[in-house]
């Protein structure tokens, strides 16, 4: 049963344009959500989070926006780099178990 | 660079040998996290260590086990390996229960089972 799924394997954007990631969650207990991005041959790297308690956080080009009634949160990333191609993966936990569950990742293609 | 690192990089082993998985974290975290990731999948959260203890457990397999050293260093152990154990496995750490979630991951072993 996945409780985070991330439904787009792939997604490609023109460079300069916005690129839109997705996430749903099924446990409505997760408390916290996070992205993460993943280059080939290296770890996740942390990359921005938000509180159940807010609906949006931004950290420059990045924002990440939560939907709790439709248990949804996607990241935006305004304007696209060829940098940004990588994996995202959406992660959530339960603040009581310190448990990330994740999503299975989107690759992000940023074409120029 | 994270300041997370692992050995080895790379593991090839045969079915039903024994491994050991080394990770060493970031200087001053605390916590340690152990996680699997098989091919096209997410990220699995296997068992997580804060200084020394348990700290919570997620699908660790009871053929998998690991521990965390007074210096702080952790092993992963792995037994009875199955071809389906293949994939790359991920520590992170973090600097303690406060900050848990920012998690800053190794470059993972890439593990073989033939």
């Amino acid at each position: 049963d996945q409780q985070v799924k991330q439904n787009s394997p792939s997604l490609s954007v023109q460079e300069g344009r916005i690129s839109i990631l997705n996430c749903d969650y099924t446990n409505s207990m997760f408390d916290y959500f996070l992205w993460y991005k993943k280059y080939p041959a290296e770890g996740p790297t942390f990359l921005i989070s938000i509180s159940s308690i807010k609906d949006k956080n931004e950290d420059g080009r990045f924002t990440v926006f939560l939907n709790k009634s439709a248990k949804h949160l996607s990241l935006h990333i305004v304007p696209s780099q060829p940098g940004d191609s990588a994996v995202y993966f959406c992660a959530a936990s339960e603040d009581s178990n310190y448990q990330l569950i994740w999503g299975a990742g989107t690759k992000l293609i940023i074409k120029p | 660079d994270s300041g997370v690192t692992q050995t080895p990089k790379h593991l090839i082993t045969a079915t039903g040998q024994r491994v050991t998985l080394r990770c060493s974290p970031r200087s001053g975290d605390l916590s340690v996290y152990w996680y699997q990731q098989s091919l096209d999948q997410g990220l699995q959260f296997l068992i997580q260590y804060y200084n020394g203890e348990e700290r919570a457990k997620g699908n660790i397999l009871e053929r998998f086990s690991a521990q965390q050293f007074p210096d702080l260093h952790s092993e992963l152990n792995l037994s009875s390996l199955e071809l389906g154990d293949s994939a790359l496995y991920f520590c992170a750490s973090s600097v303690g229960q406060g900050e848990w979630y920012e998690q800053y991951f190794g470059p993972g072993t890439r593990l073989t089972v033939t």
